[in-house]
């Protein structure tokens, strides 16, 4: 069945350090979700790649899809304490939504 | 609060006992989603709405569970003869079919069964 990773699984950073995740899916997505939840909070909606090797960026964040559209990156640079959480990628094959393992992110201030 | 509501926030129940929980989505939203997550793990899929009808459900979602959306609008989500195994958030999210299908979730429903 259809898979999404994520590694790593746990990231503690330095305040100031840059922070990537990395998603893979055992297929290939029509497009490619971020989100991010806060510890005791629900899943906020970052940005979605559509296409074949994709690169967004909102400011410290950089996103990329691979061209093969089965893996994505979330990069964040110099990371703050406002960036702690759990980083989910999510995808569609289809009308069923697979949201990967998600990587959690401390940062030490 | 235009937002995703959840009731109820936490429901304790005792094994074997039914639940229904429901789900407001945004109110121009025509895409509604349910899923499960337990702790340390991402959001399960469930099943997804789109209006009133249900187009998709998880194999994770055993006959134990059933979902409804009868008029298009909010939608409950019942588990029968509730397991232990069962105890999880359970979150609604909600989308409009846009560009983006960003998905707004709820605060979710905490399920604890005894």
């Amino acid at each position: 069945g259809q898979q999404v990773m994520q590694i790593p699984q746990y990231q503690h950073v330095q305040e100031g350090e840059d922070f990537t995740t990395y998603c893979n899916s055992s297929t290939t997505l029509s497009n490619i979700q971020w989100y991010k939840q806060r510890p005791g909070g629900h899943p906020v909606f970052l940005i979605q790649l559509v296409k074949s090797g994709e690169v967004k960026k909102q400011k410290r964040l950089t996103f990329q899809f691979g061209e093969a559209k089965k893996n994505s990156s979330l990069h964040i640079t110099a990371t703050q304490t406002t960036d702690v959480g759990t980083y989910f990628c999510a995808g569609p094959p289809g009308n069923q939504f697979y949201f990967g393992t998600g990587t959690s992110l401390t940062v030490i201030p | 609060d235009t937002g995703v509501s959840q009731d109820p926030r936490h429901k304790i129940t005792k094994r074997g006992q039914n639940v229904t929980f429901r789900c407001d989505p945004i109110s121009e939203h025509n895409r509604l989603y349910w899923y499960r997550q337990t702790l340390g793990q991402g959001p399960e899929f469930l099943t997804y709405f789109q209006n009133e009808a249900q187009l998709e459900k998880s194999r994770l979602l055993s006959d134990r569970f059933s979902a409804e959306r009868p008029k298009g609008s909010f939608s409950t989500l019942e588990i029968q003869r509730t397991e232990q195994g069962d105890s999880a958030m359970y979150l609604c999210a909600s989308s409009a079919v846009t560009v983006y299908n960003e998905q707004f979730f709820g605060p979710g429903t905490r399920l604890t069964v005894l």
